[in-house]
């Protein structure tokens, strides 16, 4: 089974901490991707990356940063958190050639106060 | 932009009657299509995958393509309340999903 697991379920920090949010999958896929989760706003692609040490915006990078130092680990940062950072965030990950589906960890549900 | 649009919801179905959730996409050149099923407060969890015209099916569910009007569809049979979640359909397009936004599904017992 694949597994992929985020550090942690649930996170609250204070406005202008720098927030770590954790992802490691044990399948080898080359991609891996972190999106947020809004009511009625659907998944949002934050940053993806398709190699060790690659990243790649996606819809909405700001106030974000990654990193991918080993496959198996994806980090997203948040570097001075603010309210409107209080989401659900998903990671995934998936094999690099075309048309194979994603799979997401448990979700980490951070609130910013 | 390449789309996925889906109907929000919610969408009320008695149990043990077909449910039918639907899905366009804007991109033609896509491949790939994937239902997910999302709990409250869970993460998206693989249900169908689909990659040529016609249809697909998996116990309960069938999954309907139709690439020349660029709909995909997911046909749940008896439906049972656990199948009251979230159903998001998702795109292959140059190596990433593109995703709707999901369609909320109720089955009332």
């Amino acid at each position: 089974d694949v597994k992929v697991t985020q550090s942690s379920r649930y996170l609250v920090k204070r406005t202008g901490e720098k927030v770590f949010l954790e992802c490691v999958q044990d399948m080898d896929h080359e991609n891996m991707f972190w999106y947020r989760q809004d009511p009625g706003l659907g998944l949002r692609l934050i940053y993806f990356s398709y190699d060790v040490k690659m990243k790649e915006k996606g819809d909405i990078p700001e106030g974000y940063s990654v990193s991918r130092e080993k496959k198996e680990r994806f980090s997203l940062i948040l570097e001075s958190a603010s309210t409107n950072q209080t989401s659900m965030y998903l990671c995934a990950s998936s094999l690099q050639r075309a048309g194979t589906e994603a799979f997401f960890g448990q979700g980490t549900r951070l609130t910013v106060v | 932009q390449k789309e996925v649009e889906q109907n929000s919801g919610p969408l009320s179905v008695p149990e043990g009657a077909i449910a039918s959730l639907n899905c366009t996409y804007s991109d033609r050149g896509s491949q790939s299509f994937f239902w997910y099923r999302q709990y409250s407060g869970k993460s998206p969890e693989l249900i169908m995958s689909i990659y040529s015209n016609g249809d697909k099916e998996d116990g309960r569910f069938t999954a309907q393509l139709n690439k020349a009007s660029q709909y995909v569809s997911l046909l749940i049979r008896d439906s049972q309340p656990s199948d009251s979640a979230t159903y998001l359909c998702a795109v292959n397009s140059n190596y990433q999903l593109i995703w709707g936004a999901g369609t909320k599904l109720i089955i009332k017992p």
